[in-house]
């Protein structure tokens, strides 16, 4: 079975500080794939990133960076300099590579982030 | 283009009564997602299609839900008999294919309150 787990509940950070948003899973699979998604308080969940698990690469958008490391089982999330905009709950998901796994995500809890001036 | 559409975005209904919830995926989308979110949760999955089958409704909790996409478009996830345990947001998701390589961008949800 899949499972994301997410142990931060809940963040409040000032603007412009740092912070990193934890996500662990486990699977059996061989090749899957993590996502996060961000739910502003309209409700909608919005994509941010998708990665395979062939590819350890770090990655950077903008003030988003992503870290993925096989070794721990982690996908974490780091918001540099945040702003009051990125208040949200942002979700970590899984979901696997073969027929019957692929198509379902498995999601954490969330981590609900308020970012305050 | 256009996004994932929900309609209602609101339900009311008393408990015991029937419901229909529809959802319009992005056009081209083969695979159709429905996943259900209470409060202070992830969302959790329901049934997905591709085309015009389910291909998988193991997340369906009972034989009150049923879910249909007759043209392999619009689909209409069906509640009989509600509870108060129903209620919740209900999300659909669409993707290119049911690939893990294809990402699954959601519609805005439909609240559901069984009073």
């Amino acid at each position: 079975a899949q499972k994301v787990t997410q142990a931060q509940t809940e963040i409040s950070v000032v603007e412009k500080e740092d912070v990193t948003l934890d996500c662990v899973y486990e699977t059996r699979d061989t090749t899957y794939y993590l996502f996060w998604y961000k739910q502003p308080p309209s409700g909608e969940l919005v994509f941010l990133i998708r990665r395979n698990s062939f590819d350890e690469q770090n990655e950077i958008s903008g003030r988003y960076s992503w870290n993925f490391q096989k070794s721990t089982s982690s996908f974490n999330f780091t918001i540099t300099a945040s702003q009051v905009v990125d208040s949200a709950v942002y979700f970590c998901a899984l979901s696997g590579g073969y027929t019957g796994t692929a198509s379902k995500l498995t999601f954490g809890t969330g981590t609900r982030l308020q970012v305050t001036l | 283009g256009a996004g994932v559409s929900q309609t209602p975005s609101n339900k009311v209904t008393e408990k015991g009564k029937y419901v229909e919830l529809r959802c319009d995926p992005i056009s081209g989308h083969t695979a159709l997602y429905w996943y259900r979110q209470s409060l202070g949760q992830g969302p959790e999955f329901l049934i997905y299609f591709q085309g015009t089958g389910a291909a998988d409704d193991s997340g369906l909790p009972n034989d009150r839900f049923f879910a249909v996409r007759p043209e392999g478009s619009v689909s209409t996830l069906k509640i009989q008999r509600t509870e108060r345990g129903d209620s919740a947001v209900y999300l659909c998701a669409s993707s290119l294919s049911p690939s893990g390589t294809d990402t699954q961008y959601f519609g805005p949800g439909t609240r559901l309150t069984v009073l």
